[in-house]
């Protein structure tokens, strides 16, 4: 079974400084696909990122970049000049390519960015 | 894209009531869906999934029960509700290899 363990329960940082949130997962599988999700205070759950296992190239969205180590299994979550706005619980996710199974999510890591 | 229609948003409900919650999606067909839990400031919980109409797995061994009597409709319910059962529970969906999409969540306090 897969596991997705996220070792850092809270973290702030600075307005406009840069913070890295920490992922690993244990799978055997070869193809796969990676999340990180952000949910603010309102609760609702919104993908921030995703990963394609087989590309090695990292993903990138404005602000937010991973860092995916397949090999290490470490798929970290960069956020660049931090806002208010980013203050949220972020949640790492892994699914298989099948896609008919559900996706396993980490315990989450809850972010405060300090003005 | 995929929209996800989940009601009511909170919920009171006493101990020992039933529940009934329902979640719509569109904008694709034949998706799996997804019941989650959240309790406060925790993780996600799945509880029920459902790659078709009918057919339903169970994570979590409880006094809830889910149903999916429409490609697109998934229902979250409970004969008699506990106190352990109050928390967030968010309804998700995803189509073919597609990331999941979230409902809006139903806040449930069993009182």
């Amino acid at each position: 079974a897969q596991t997705v363990t996220q070792s850092q329960p809270e973290m702030s940082v600075q307005e406009a400084e840069t913070v890295t949130l920490s992922c690993t997962y244990d799978t055997s599988e070869s193809n796969y696909y990676l999340f990180w999700y952000k949910q603010p205070p309102s609760r609702q759950m919104i993908l921030v990122i995703r990963q394609e296992a087989y590309k090695q190239q990292n993903a990138t969205e404005n602000r937010f970049s991973v860092n995916f180590q397949k090999a290490a299994k470490s798929f970290s979550l960069k956020i660049s000049d931090s806002q208010l706005g980013d203050t949220a619980m972020y949640f790492c996710a892994f699914m298989k390519y099948s896609g008919n199974t559900p996706l396993v999510f980490g315990k989450g890591t809850r972010l405060s960015v300090i003005a | 894209s995929q929209t996800i229609h989940q009601w009511p948003a909170t919920l009171v409900q006493p101990v020992g009531s039933p529940l009934s919650l329902e979640c719509t999606v569109e904008g694709t067909s034949n998706p799996n869906l997804y019941w989650y839990r959240q309790a406060a400031g925790r993780g996600l919980q799945l509880l029920f999934y459902s790659v078709g109409i009918g057919q339903i797995s169970s994570e979590v061994p409880q006094n809830l029960s889910a149903s999916r009597p429409q490609d697109r409709q998934f229902i979250l319910s409970s004969k008699k509700l506990l106190l352990s059962d109050s928390g967030f529970y968010l309804c998700a969906s995803t189509g073919n290899l597609s990331p999941l999409h979230f409902g809006n969540g139903t806040r449930l306090t069993v009182t």
